[in-house]
């Protein structure tokens, strides 16, 4: 069975400080790996994904995030956060070996942003 | 195609009422997926659909729960005999790849 933990529930960092939101997952193959934005009461955004190739992979508005197999991490970074990135960080795994691919979930960090 | 989108946005019930919630997927995708996501919680599968067909659903929570998608098209999510614990957001997803496309959701209150 595919799981994820984020092991950081809430984190404040200043504006325009770099970022970096830890994922580590469980999966027996090479995962299907996401990155999704949550703001309050609204539904999830994709910032970036990984299937293969290339371990660092670049997202939507300034993220990135580098698959590392022999950690089964996957930690999203942005060198200078904004105001607006305030939000709820969730982190994914699909399974690459099922048609379905559904998504197992990590907890979720919650990120602040002082200014 | 603006993305998918789910009716209503928020539903209060009172406990024991059934509830039907929708969701239009992307136009060309054929996956559709619900998920439920509880206060401070990740998402949490539910079900899948293939077109039209339903192709897992062990992970509905009980039996009060079905899902249909009778035209491969649209969604409906029912929950008969609502309970105060199935207050949630109720979120839905469409794909064609293994990338996921979410709505906004549907916040349910029981009271």
């Amino acid at each position: 069975a595919q799981s994820v933990t984020q092991p950081d529930i809430h984190i404040t960092v200043s504006e325009g400080a770099s970022l970096e939101l830890r994922c580590n997952y469980s999966y027996g193959a090479t995962p299907y790996l996401f990155w999704y934005v949550q703001s309050p009461g609204q539904g999830l955004q994709l910032l970036l994904k990984y299937f293969s190739g290339d371990t660092l992979v670049q997202g939507i508005k300034g993220f990135e995030a580098e698959f590392k197999r022999s950690q089964s991490s996957f930690n999203l970074r942005k060198p200078s956060v904004h105001w607006s990135d305030a939000a709820e960080y969730f982190c994914a795994v699909g399974a690459s070996n099922n048609a379905g691919n559904m998504l197992t979930f990590g907890g979720g960090t919650r990120l602040m942003v002082k200014p | 195609d603006t993305g998918v989108s789910q009716d209503p946005r928020h539903k209060i019930t009172k406990r024991g009422q059934n509830v039907t919630f929708r969701c239009d997927p992307i136009s060309e995708h054929n996956r559709l997926y619900w998920y439920r996501q509880t206060l401070g919680q990740g998402p949490e599968f539910l079900t899948y659909f293939q077109n039209e067909a339903q192709l897992e659903k062990s992970r509905l929570l009980s039996d009060r729960f079905s899902a249909e998608r009778p035209k491969g098209s649209f969604s409906t999510l029912e929950i008969q005999r609502t309970e105060q614990g199935d207050s949630a957001m109720y979120l839905c997803a469409s794909s064609s790849t293994p990338e996921k496309y979410f709505g906004p959701g549907t916040r349910l209150t029981v009271l």
